[in-house]
């Protein structure tokens, strides 16, 4: 079974800094899709960015950036110049290519210091 | 508009009771979901429907029946609720693999 596994439960920056968010994740699959949600105060979960397994290129998106290791099943967010806005929870995220569901890391609570 | 809206935002009621969420979503996706976030955050699935029909059932209790009685709703019925029923539950849709689109979840509290 695919697992999603997020190691660091709380992680605090400064504001303006970059601060990266780890992910790691087991599977069997050579083709599958991997995410970052982010989880504000309010609740709602949001998609920050997502990345195909088949792609070798890194995803960006604006200040959100991935570094994906295939071989070694990593898939960590970069956040570069951090905002008060980017407080949140951040949940990394599997789905297979056949697959119909999402599979979500335990999350990483950010913190931003003013 | 809100794209995946759930009704009640709140619950609160005691054990043993039946109560139910309801969820719609306004974007002309074919497949919802069901998630649980636990106090831990922990963020599970459910269940999930294609155009009405089931086609995930994670090992969840039978005390937990969803319905969807066509493809832009997916509602969930809870009946004798325990203590440990008590969580954030998450509706989603997707049209594709890219994206689940969340509603802003119905926190359930039994007392």
């Amino acid at each position: 079974a695919q697992t999603v596994t997020q190691s660091q439960p709380e992680m605090s920056v400064q504001e303006a800094e970059t601060v990266t968010l780890s992910c790691t994740y087991d599977t069997s699959e050579s083709d599958y899709y991997l995410f970052w949600y982010k989880q504000p105060p309010s609740r709602q979960m949001i998609l920050v960015i997502r990345q195909e397994a088949y792609k070798q290129q890194n995803a960006t998106e604006n200040r959100f950036s991935v570094n994906f290791q295939k071989a070694a099943k990593s898939f960590s967010l970069k956040i570069s110049d951090s905002q008060l806005g980017d407080a949140a929870m951040y949940f990394c995220a599997y789905r297979g290519n056949r697959d119909d569901k999402i599979i979500f890391g335990k999350g990483t609570r950010l913190h931003i210091l003013p | 508009d809100t794209a995946v809206s759930q009704t009640p935002k709140y619950l609160v009621t005691q054990m043993g009771n039946d109560k139910s969420i309801k969820c719609e979503q306004n974007l002309g996706h074919d497949t919802m979901y069901w998630y649980k976030q636990d106090s831990k955050k922990f963020l599970k699935i459910m269940f999930s429907y294609n155009n009405k029909e089931l086609i995930i059932n994670e090992t969840v209790p039978n005390r937990f029946s969803p319905k969807s009685p066509d493809k832009a709703h997916l509602n969930l019925h809870i009946n004798s609720l325990e203590l440990g029923d008590s969580a954030v539950y998450f509706c989603a849709s997707s049209q594709d693999i890219w994206e689940l689109f969340f509603g802003e979840g119905s926190r359930l509290t039994v007392l």
